[in-house]
């Protein structure tokens, strides 16, 4: 069964370090997601690519976050520099769009703590 | 702004019977709504959904039931079984477009 992939699952880095995650989504998925979800809360979108365009980053910190997806196959999202309250479950979804109704489907995530 | 409130963090059940998750929901241009499960160290994984021109779905022992006028929609799980146990999280959208708003989840455990 096609999965979403995410490296790495855990990391641990120092305030103002900086840090990257990858994905890859389903293979034939146009519509990338990326996902931060903080303890006892649910995921909250940070960046959405259809191929490799950005679609929708409204709620990501541009000073700090950036993602890409320059081939429009897997993507990099990455924070310069990390601060404390960046600690969280960073999810990476890939959907096929049928008839305008998207089914997400997710990676296991990377569980980001910095110290 | 919380667009999507799963009121209980959590929910204990005895296998065999039935378990019931709650969502409201408060923008009215949602049309499409979403149950995922998580379990521990894995991603959430799609679970059932409903349109709004429906009030019903069901997919063997999971419905879910949407009520339109109360902008609330119900998860049943008949009968819980013990791998059931999870965070159970709702999710709406609007069919014009992919973004997913999700509630804070609920911690569902089903004991033997």
């Amino acid at each position: 069964e096609a999965e979403v992939a995410q490296s790495p699952r855990y990391k641990i880095t120092e305030k103002s370090q900086a840090v990257a995650f990858w994905c890859d989504p389903i293979s034939g998925h146009a519509t990338l997601y990326w996902y931060r979800q903080i303890l006892g809360q649910g995921p909250e979108l940070l960046v959405q690519f259809q191929d490799e365009s950005v679609v929708d980053d409204s709620q990501l910190p541009k000073d700090r976050f950036s993602a890409e997806r320059l081939k429009g196959v897997d993507s990099t999202l990455k924070i310069q520099p990390a601060e404390l309250g960046d600690s969280a479950m960073y999810l990476c979804a890939s959907s096929l769009i049928l008839a305008g109704v998207t089914e997400q489907y997710f990676g296991p995530g990377t569980r980001l703590t910095v110290t | 702004d919380q667009q999507v409130k799963q009121n209980s963090p959590s929910l204990s059940v005895q296998e065999g019977r039935i378990s019931i998750l709650n969502c409201d929901y408060t923008n009215s241009m949602f049309d499409y709504f979403l149950w995922y499960k998580k379990y521990p160290a894995e991603g959430p994984t799609f679970l059932i959904s409903i349109s709004s021109i429906k009030d019903k779905n069901e997919d063997g022992r999971f419905t879910v039931f949407l009520n339109k006028s109360a902008k609330h929609l119900s998860l049943h799980i008949v009968p819980s079984q013990p791998g059931d146990s999870a965070v159970y999280f709702c999710a709406a959208t609007k069919t014009s477009g992919s973004r997913l708003t999700f509630g804070e989840g609920t911690q569902l455990t089903v004991n033997p």
